[in-house]
């Protein structure tokens, strides 16, 4: 069975500072991963998504996540947060047995001014 | 292409009321989901299909639950009768393959 755990349901940065949100997997077989974006009254936008490629991925706005196995992470960073990441974002997984996502239970971001 | 298309955006019904909710899928997508979000459960997977053929219902609530996909293009979710606790967010998603799933903007149900 697989399952995501988010640390954190909300997390607050100051605008240009450092975004890291956090997701820790469990898989039975090699995961596809995956970080959504929700912004309010909107639906799931993805973000980025590792499929056993390399282990860095880059998606949009600006945002990264490291795969590590060892850890079973994949947590989500920012350099430098702006005002309009504001939203809620969700970790999932999949694999090629099962194509449904698993969700983890989000993580709000406030960014402070 | 429009994306997934979900209607109606917001629904509101009394309790006992049957409820049906649509969805169209992006052309070319085989696969087919129906996702279930509040505060309480946050995201769930209620049903899934490959090739209008469902997959795995096991996320169905009750039998007062059920979901079509009669063609590649359309899907409905019904709720009858429906209850105050069904009351959520339903979303429809949908992927080929390998790649990302595409949700669509989801329908807020309420029952009062």
């Amino acid at each position: 069975a697989q399952s995501v755990t988010q640390l954190g349901s909300h997390v607050s940065v100051s605008e240009g500072a450092l975004v890291l949100l956090r997701c820790n997997y469990s898989s039975s077989v090699p995961p596809y991963l995956f970080w959504y974006v929700q912004y309010p009254n909107q639906g799931l936008q993805l973000l980025l998504k590792y499929t056993s490629a390399a282990t860095l991925v880059k998606g949009i706005n600006g945002f990264e996540a490291e795969f590590k196995k060892s850890e079973t992470s994949f947590h989500l960073t920012k350099p430098s947060a702006h005002m309009s990441d504001a939203a809620e974002y969700f970790c999932a997984v999949s694999d090629t047995g099962r194509r449904a996502l698993t969700f983890g239970s989000g993580t709000r971001l406030q960014v402070q001014p | 292409d429009a994306g997934v298309i979900q209607s109606p955006r917001h629904e509101v019904t009394e309790m006992g009321q049957e409820v049906t909710l649509r969805c169209k899928p992006i052309s070319g997508h085989d696969y087919l989901f129906w996702y279930r979000q509040t505060m309480m459960r946050g995201l769930e997977l209620l049903i899934y299909f490959n090739n209008n053929v469902p997959i795995d219902d096991s996320g169905m609530p009750e039998d007062r639950f059920s979901a079509k996909m009669p063609n590649a293009s359309f899907s409905t979710l019904k709720i009858q009768p429906s209850e105050p606790r069904d009351s959520a967010v339903y979303f429809c998603a949908g992927n080929r393959g390998d790649t990302e799933a595409f949700f669509g903007q989801g329908t807020r149900l309420t029952v009062v």
